[in-house]
């Protein structure tokens, strides 16, 4: 049971490039979302998808676009890269929204843009 | 919008001490509230959650409490351990329609030798 794995660890990135995060769970949980952790400003987040089939914006989902490809899999996209966008991803997933279980999240990826 | 504000930011106390993390948050129309634990490079562990009829959980040495009409939760921990270092992050999940969790900055905690 690997709970929720995420791919790449790192990343670098020039400003202009594109590319996806990879997040996946084996829970068999119902929701998924995505974070980002800066400096000062706490975990934010991105997008979410309350079950398979939809998806959500958060609170700063400007220059993202998410695929929750089946139940397992939620991937975030960044079309051109810029460095506002160098920060720390996680991806969660719990049961539901709302309920009595937590959030369970990934190791993160680091995503540097120069 | 929910706001949520810890303090300390940083903590260092010797092994042994039993110490009070605060957090607060704006908006008291919550679904619940939890805690995390977050070690350096690593992602979050969730610690205790407690739900907005509930004024208390506990798990092991640790204990939190939550005052909904105040804004405000504790998490206490008891007879510190160097293991406990990490930064600690509350959470709280708005009851609106778009319910998200709403974090804050986290505390550093230090324990010492």
């Amino acid at each position: 049971n690997a709970g929720v794995t995420q791919t790449p660890k790192f990343q670098v990135l020039k400003t202009g490039q594109s590319m996806t995060l990879q997040c996946a769970q084996d829970m068999n949980h119902n929701s998924m979302y995505w974070y980002r952790q800066d400096p000062g400003m706490g975990l934010r987040l991105i997008y979410y998808s309350a079950s398979e089939g939809t998806t959500d914006k958060g609170e700063v989902p400007n220059g993202y676009n998410v695929s929750r490809l089946n139940k397992r899999e939620f991937s975030l996209r960044l079309e051109s890269a810029a460095p506002s966008q160098t920060s720390v991803y996680f991806c969660a997933s719990s049961y539901e929204i709302v309920g009595t279980d937590t959030q369970y999240f990934g190791p993160g990826t680091r995503l540097t843009v120069l | 919008k929910q706001e949520v504000t810890q303090i300390p930011a940083a903590l260092s106390v010797p092994e042994g001490e039993n110490l009070v993390l605060n957090c607060s948050f704006t908006d008291s129309a919550i679904y619940n509230l939890q805690w995390f634990r977050q070690d350096p490079g690593k992602g979050l562990t969730s610690l205790l959650l407690i739900q907005s009829s509930q004024r208390e959980q506990t798990s092991g040495r640790l204990n939190a409490s939550l005052d909904k009409s105040s804004g405000r939760s504790t998490l206490y921990i008891a007879a510190s351990q160097p293991g406990d270092s990490a930064t600690y992050l509350c959470a709280v999940l708005d009851s609106g329609t778009a319910s998200k969790l709403t974090f804050g900055t986290g505390t550093r905690l230090q324990v010492t030798l």
